[in-house]
């Protein structure tokens, strides 16, 4: 059945390194989210897009995150450089909104990249 | 800012109970409210969505209502079973026309004991 891939699965690196976690919608699907998940502050939603357009980003550090689609398989979320606060799982989801009516799409949500920032 | 509460934050139940989980949301103006269920090291499963139009939505043992001017959602599951162990999210999204940024709560973690 189709499901989020997402890749990879864990990531361990040290602080000041370069982060690319990617993930692969739903094909047909046209709203991809990006989540952060920790402890402390829960779900976070980072980033939205529809149709490949960025639609909402105002929950990420613009300063070292960056999300990209650069096409309707892809989706990447790039972390320059990652810090131990960054310490968390990241979730992608993928959704399809019907006749452009905002909101009727159920998310789909990706198993999740677990990333650790030394 | 919409802000959701879920309680209680964590339920230890006998196999074959009947269980309600809570969820508050503070701002009333929502398109539609979704539960979600997320295994440990997993991601979310999609339970239900309910519609700012809709009173509940039913699947299975699984019964969600909505009282949108009372700001409150219920998570029903009928006969619980241990493989319901999991944590239970609940989520609303606003009624934007950009719309699809859903707002978490902190979740119900469930145990149901054999």
């Amino acid at each position: 059945d189709a499901r989020v891939t997402q890749t990879p699965r864990d990531k361990v690196t040290e602080m000041g390194q370069e982060v690319t976690m990617r993930c692969q919608p739903i094909l047909g699907h046209n709203t991809v989210f990006w989540y952060r998940q920790t402890m402390k502050q829960g779900l976070e939603l980072l980033a939205y897009f529809r149709n490949r357009a960025p639609l909402d980003d105002s929950g990420m550090p613009k300063d070292r995150f960056s999300a990209e689609m650069p096409d309707a398989t892809l989706a990447t979320l790039k972390i320059q450089p990652s810090e131990p606060r960054d310490s968390a799982v990241y979730f992608c989801a993928s959704g399809l909104v019907l006749d452009g009516r905002a909101g009727t799409d159920t998310q789909y949500f990706g198993p999740g990249t677990r990333l650790t920032v030394l | 800012k919409q802000e959701v509460t879920q309680i209680p934050a964590a339920l230890s139940v006998p196999e074959g109970e009947n269980l309600v989980l809570n969820c508050s949301f503070t701002d009333s103006a929502i398109y539609n409210l979704q539960w979600f269920r997320q295994d440990p090291g997993k991601g979310l499963t999609s339970l239900l969505l309910i519609q700012s139009s809709q009173r509940e939505q039913t699947s299975g043992r699984l019964n969600a209502s909505l009282d949108k001017s009372s700001g409150r959602s219920t998570l029903y599951i009928a006969a619980s079973q241990p493989g319901d162990s999991a944590t239970y999210l609940c989520a609303v999204r606003p009624r934007e026309t950009s719309g699809s940024r859903l707002t978490f709560g902190e979740g119900t973690q469930l145990t149901v004991n054999p």
